[in-house]
């Protein structure tokens, strides 16, 4: 079966950095990949998914996250984080054939001014 | 734009009661899916389903029921609801292995 960890639950960044949030998946297959963010009192959006091709996928407000399959990462990263940016981020795997999706426990982000 | 809608978004309910949370979606996806989340838990899957008429059980559910009598309504239901029924519940609809659309949430506190 499929899993996901993500080995940091809270961030902390100022503002104007860099930003990676990490994450390590369990899966013997070729798997889908993804990033969710979940706003105060909001349920989980879409950021960037992968499913095969290029390994650097580009999502939205310029995430972007590299899957790099000889070490079962999907980190995602963003050149300069915004205060706006402060969320969970939840990253989640699938197998392509079931139905499904495994997250991880999430990541505070917390983008300090 | 897929669109989940929950209801109610806020629920108080007594230990013992019946409490049911609705889940409505405009997408067509044959998938949907009730979690719980609680801090330090991350997202947990309680039931699911493929289509009308199938629910199937997830990684918690014990204590909970489901129901979906169409493509478009899954519910979630607590027969006898506890305190620690106590969380916030979200519904979510989509396809095999792909993108899940998640509803604005349900906030349920049993006392």
């Amino acid at each position: 079966a499929q899993s996901v960890t993500q080995p940091d639950a809270r961030v902390t960044v100022s503002e104007g950095a860099s930003l990676q949030l990490r994450c390590k998946y369990s899966y013997s297959g070729t798997p889908y990949l993804f990033w969710y963010v979940q706003y105060p009192r909001q349920g989980l959006q879409l950021l960037l998914k992968y499913y095969s091709g290029d390994p650097v996928v580009q999502g939205v407000n310029g995430f972007e996250a590299e899957f790099i399959k000889s070490n079962s990462s999907f980190h995602l990263r963003k050149a300069s984080v915004h205060w706006s940016d402060s969320a969970v981020y939840f990253c989640a795997v699938s197998a392509n054939s079931n139905n499904r999706i495994f997250f991880g426990d999430g990541t505070q982000l917390v983008v300090k001014p | 734009e897929a669109a989940v809608t929950q209801s109610p978004r806020n629920k108080v309910a007594v230990t013992g009661g019946k409490v049911t949370l609705s889940c409505n979606q405009t997408n067509n996806h044959n998938n949907m899916y009730w979690y719980r989340q609680d801090t330090g838990h991350g997202l947990r899957l309680i039931h699911y389903s493929y289509g009308a008429g199938s629910t199937e059980k997830g990684d918690i559910p014990d204590g909970y029921k489901a129901s979906r009598p169409s493509q478009e309504n899954f519910s979630l239901i607590l027969e006898l609801a506890t305190p620690s029924q106590t969380s916030v519940y979200f519904c979510a609809s989509g396809d095999s292995g792909d993108t899940l659309y998640f509803g604005a949430g349900t906030r349920l506190s049993v006392l």
